[in-house]
C-alpha cells in the first residue's frame, strides 16, 4: 500500500530564506507527483506536476524534484515571502492514474 | 487550468440531517470526479471516484449507503452524507479529470467544503 510522508511538518523561516520541502513515497511505481498549496480553511492550488519520466519541473522561484527510484521528490522554495505561508501537499497517482495519494503536508511560516 | 467549483463551502446541520454537497466543472466535461475527506491536520483521503452514469467505486472503510454519490453529468457530481453525525464533521473536497488531459492524469480540485455536524 502507498504511503506518503513529508518531513518536517512544520517549518518556520525569516524572510528571503531558500527552503526545501521533503516528499517520500514507498511505493516507486507511480504515474506522477503533485505539489499543492493549501491555504487555511481552502481548497487545493496545484503548483507543479511532475511525470514519472521527468526529473524535475520549475514554475517562478519553486522547484521540485523527483527520484523516482529512490520514492523521494523535494520542493524547492527560493527566496521566501510571507505570502508563501501555507501547507504544501505531496500526491502520488498510482501507475493506473486512479488514486492520488497525499501526503499529510508541512505547514510553512514565513516571518517578515 | 479548469476550474472546479463546490456548494456550499459550509455548512452546519444538526445530528440525523442529511446534507448535499454539489461538484461542478465549470469549463470542461468531466469524465471522472473524486471525492475527498480531509479531518484537522490530516492528509486527504480519497473517499470515492465516480464516472459519468455509472457507480461510484468507494475506497474500503467508506460507507456507500451513508454516503452517496451521484455523476448524472459530466459537469455535476454530488455527495449526499445521510444522516449525519458529528464524526462526520470534515472537509470535503471534489476533484475533476478529463480526456483532455488523459496524458497527465491531472485532477483539478474544488475550494471544498466545511461540514460541521450539531
Amino acid at each position: 500500500k502507498q504511503e506518503v510522508t513529508q518531513i518536517p511538518a512544520a517549518l518556520s523561516v525569516p524572510e528571503g530564506e531558500n527552503l526545501v520541502l521533503n516528499c517520500s513515497f514507498t511505493d516507486s511505481a507511480i504515474y506522477n507527483l503533485q505539489w499543492f498549496r493549501q491555504d487555511p480553511g481552502k481548497g487545493l492550488t496545484s503548483l507543479l506536476l511532475i511525470q514519472s519520466s521527468q526529473r524535475e519541473q520549475t514554475s517562478g522561484r519553486l522547484n521540485a524534484s523527483l527520484d523516482k527510484s529512490s520514492g523521494r521528490s523535494t520542493l524547492y522554495i527560493a527566496a521566501s515571502q510571507p505570502g508563501d505561508s501555507a501547507t504544501y501537499l505531496c500526491a502520488v497517482l498510482n501507475q493506473a492514474g486512479t488514486a492520488l495519494i497525499f501526503g499529510k503536508g508541512t505547514t510553512l511560516s514565513v516571518s517578515s | 487550468g479548469a476550474v472546479v467549483s463546490q456548494h456550499p463551502s459550509r455548512v452546519i446541520c444538526k445530528s440525523g440531517t442529511s446534507v448535499k454537497i454539489e461538484c461542478r466543472s465549470l469549463d470542461f466535461q468531466a469524465t471522472t470526479m473524486f471525492w475527498y475527506r480531509q479531518f484537522p491536520k490530516q492528509s486527504l483521503m480519497l473517499m470515492a471516484t465516480s464516472n459519468e452514469g455509472s457507480k461510484a467505486t468507494y475506497e474500503q472503510g467508506v460507507e456507500k449507503d451513508k454516503f452517496l454519490i451521484n455523476h448524472a453529468s459530466l459537469t455535476l457530481s454530488t455527495l449526499t452524507v445521510t444522516s449525519a453525525h458529528p464524526e462526520d464533521s470534515s472537509f470535503y473536497i471534489c476533484s475533476a479529470s478529463f480526456p483532455g488531459l488523459a496524458e497527465y492524469n491531472e485532477q483539478f480540485f474544488g475550494p471544498g467544503t466545511r461540514l460541521t455536524v450539531l
